[in-house]
């Protein structure tokens, strides 16, 4: 099955500062890597998410970057505010027709003002 | 209003007494599962259904049952909690790839 794997497990930041974070698969079958960010004590919901027929895709002031060869795909968020603190999961899909996620092991986001 | 919903929200409970937890969604959406989360673990799949009466178990199905007897609702049976199920669980919902997450439920079974 997939296997994701997510670095780092805690980060640090400044306010204003660029935060990435960076995931790894194992199937290459998969083909939809979305990202979730979960505040703190609330549910986990979507934030970006991007396909395999994509290299890049942004959204104001976060982006996510694919590379099918290397099988791994990242998240930078530019510009980080306090509000961008929470724990930030990131996932991959096999299988067309498939919605089954393998999910990371998640990382917490801390912003300092 | 879309939503999934999830009842109880918090449950204290003790070994080996049967408990269910409800999932509910308003979206018609298919595809329904369970996750646990526990610190440095991240979210992992407990059970996940396609549709009605079609489940599968995901990565960590020990000790669970779910059903899918409508395509709203999907409960998580606990036959015998035992303190190692001590987590947040979420319940979750999609038609295709994005997935909706209810609000969680904190179980602690002592």
């Amino acid at each position: 099955g997939e296997n994701v794997e997510q670095h780092p497990s805690t980060l640090s930041v400044q306010e204003g500062d660029s935060a990435v974070i960076k995931c790894t698969y194992s199937d290459s079958a998969s083909n939809y890597f979305p990202w979730y960010k979960q505040e703190l004590g609330k549910r986990p919901q979507l934030i970006i998410d991007i396909r395999s027929n994509v290299g890049e895709k942004k959204d104001q002031r976060i982006a996510v970057t694919l590379n099918k060869t290397a099988k791994h795909f990242s998240l930078h968020i530019t510009e980080t505010q306090p509000e961008d603190s929470a724990v930030y999961f990131c996932a991959a899909t096999p299988r067309e027709g498939s919605y089954i996620p393998t999910f990371g092991r998640g990382t917490s986001l801390i912003v300092h003002p | 209003e879309a939503q999934v919903t999830q009842n109880p929200r918090y449950l204290i409970t003790v070994t080996g007494k049967k408990l269910t937890v409800t999932c509910s969604q308003n979206m018609n959406h298919e595809y329904m599962s369970w996750y646990r989360q526990d610190p440095g673990l991240g979210l992992r799949q407990i059970y996940y259904s396609m549709n009605v009466e079609v489940t599968d178990k995901g990565d960590v199905p020990e000790g669970y049952k779910v059903s899918r007897k409508e395509k709203r609702n999907f409960p998580l049976i606990l036959e015998s909690p035992s303190p190692n199920q001590t987590s947040l669980y979420f319940c979750a919902s999609g038609l295709s790839y994005e997935q909706y997450f209810g609000p969680g439920t904190r179980l602690t079974v002592t």
